[in-house]
């Protein structure tokens, strides 16, 4: 079974300037969840999709968004870049079953730099 | 707020010798916990999980030990390959609240020498 691919697995944009990263997760999986790491505040939970709705956002200001397509791939986008959004930003596919235990596999991750 | 900690950012043990990385956490809520591993340039691989029902977890060369009064986890590697120098973090969420969110600790470098 193929892992959980993200795209593109790196990118450099200016400051001010908008990108887009896609996740396509594990066949199967409809629960898909983004995390942005960074050396100073290491993993942080952006946000979860399951079933084309959001189901948790973390806390991070509203030119972060995502979504997600009926095929359970989920796109996240960033507007109005700033130099501190400089990171990786790692998208995660589990069964999103309710109460559940099931786990988060993880994608490569996009590294992301602003300049 | 760290709800999740991982006071030693680094860990170095001999081939062949036990590793032990220590977890702590806050929240009394959370009742299920993961451990990742991480090599750099890629994304956190799961190595083995333990729910709040349980205290001890075994999986291979990986056990995760729980003490849920003291808040505290611990994930043992016996024995130490240097295939195992990587990041190591651990995670935790709440089961109830319906959603898949982990809460990181900050990771634990471990070397493992030849």
């Amino acid at each position: 079974k193929a892992g959980v691919t993200q795209t593109p697995r790196y990118l450099i944009k200016t400051r001010g300037q908008q990108v887009t990263l896609s996740c396509s997760p594990i066949s199967g999986h409809r629960s898909v969840s983004w995390y942005q790491q960074t050396p100073g505040q290491g993993l942080q939970f952006l946000f979860e999709y399951f079933s084309e709705t959001q189901r948790n956002k973390g806390n991070f200001p509203g030119r972060f968004s995502g979504r997600q397509f009926s095929n359970s791939r989920s796109e996240m986008n960033v507007s109005t870049l700033e130099l501190g959004d400089s990171a990786l930003y790692l998208c995660a596919s589990s069964l999103g079953l309710a109460a559940s235990t099931d786990t988060q596999y993880f994608g490569p991750g996009t590294r992301l730099t602003v300049l | 707020d760290q709800q999740v900690k991982q006071n030693s950012p680094s860990l170095s043990v001999q081939e062949g010798r036990i590793s032990i990385l220590n977890c702590d956490y806050t929240n009394s809520m959370f009742d299920y916990f993961l451990w990742y591993k991480k090599y750099p340039a890629e994304g956190p691989t799961f190595l083995i999980s333990i729910s709040s029902i349980k205290d001890k977890n075994e999986d291979g060369r990986f056990t995760v030990f729980l003490n849920k009064s003291a808040k505290h986890l611990s994930l043992h590697i016996v024995p130490s390959q240097p295939g195992d120098s990587a990041v190591y973090f651990c995670a935790a969420k709440k089961t109830s609240g319906n959603t898949g969110k982990l809460i990181f600790g900050q990771g634990t470098t471990l070397q493992v020498k030849p």
